[in-house]
């Protein structure tokens, strides 16, 4: 199966609220984590990176956590707003670090 | 400029044709990658090219044929697909082969007939 996966295909947020998006990988070799944001028509759209030796990382509005132990990576975005809508997906490095495999995605929906 | 352009944006083909899709990026980068996407599906590897070399291949049909002329262009060219290639095609490139984020173009959606 998929060494990457995501515990809830979609999520639907309040705008104002903050957003929890999980991922769960099962290589423990992994070492390079990704979230990108893919809206309908576009590609993928960085966010956030985070490298095996940090457990948390944060940006303008977002928060990426590591947990090595349990092997799981989540995006915590704050204060959601609509434009935020789109389908989050994570990466993970593979191919000794020459590319990404990325999970199934999240869909998260802000409503007014 | 920190874009990676993907021309055609649409696409439709018959199973006969042979069509090109096309990839520029002017950021310096020195890997470039194809992706295959499905609807409502993950981005799936295709090609990994480092330094204009092909390094990897992901078991991808021969009626798929990558090429790299430079450091800023990455060609698909396509022969005798069939329906089920039907998908979006992104393109990404890197700074450098490894460990590091990729930058999408907007992709080629194809359609084949």
């Amino acid at each position: 199966g998929e060494s990457v996966g995501l515990h809830l295909p979609t999520l639907s947020v309040q705008e104002g609220d903050n957003s929890i998006i999980n991922c769960a990988y099962s290589n423990s070799a992994s070492d390079y984590f990704i979230w990108y944001k893919q809206e309908s028509g576009k590609g993928p759209q960085f966010i956030i990176d985070i490298r095996s030796n940090m457990d948390k990382r944060q940006g303008q509005r977002v928060t990426v956590l590591l947990n090595k132990t349990v092997k799981h990576l989540s995006l915590q975005i704050a204060a959601t707003q609509p434009g935020d809508s789109a389908v989050y997906f994570c990466a993970e490095n593979k191919n000794s670090g020459y590319a990404l495999n990325f999970g199934k995605g999240t869909s998260l929906l802000v409503t007014p | 400029d920190t874009e990676v352009t993907q021309t055609p944006k649409h696409l439709v083909m018959g199973m006969t044709n042979k069509k090109s899709l096309k990839c520029e990026q002017h950021m310096g980068h020195r890997a470039m990658y194809w992706y295959k996407q499905k609807a409502k599906k993950p981005p799936e590897l295709m090609f990994v090219y480092s330094y204009e070399k092909l390094s990897i291949n992901e078991s991808v049909p021969s009626r798929f044929s990558p090429e790299c002329p430079n450091s800023s262009l990455l060609n698909l060219h396509l022969h005798a697909l069939q329906p089920e290639d039907s998908a979006l095609y992104l393109c990404a490139s890197s700074a450098h082969p490894m460990y590091e984020k990729l930058f999408f173009g907007s992709g080629t959606q194809l359609s084949v007939l």
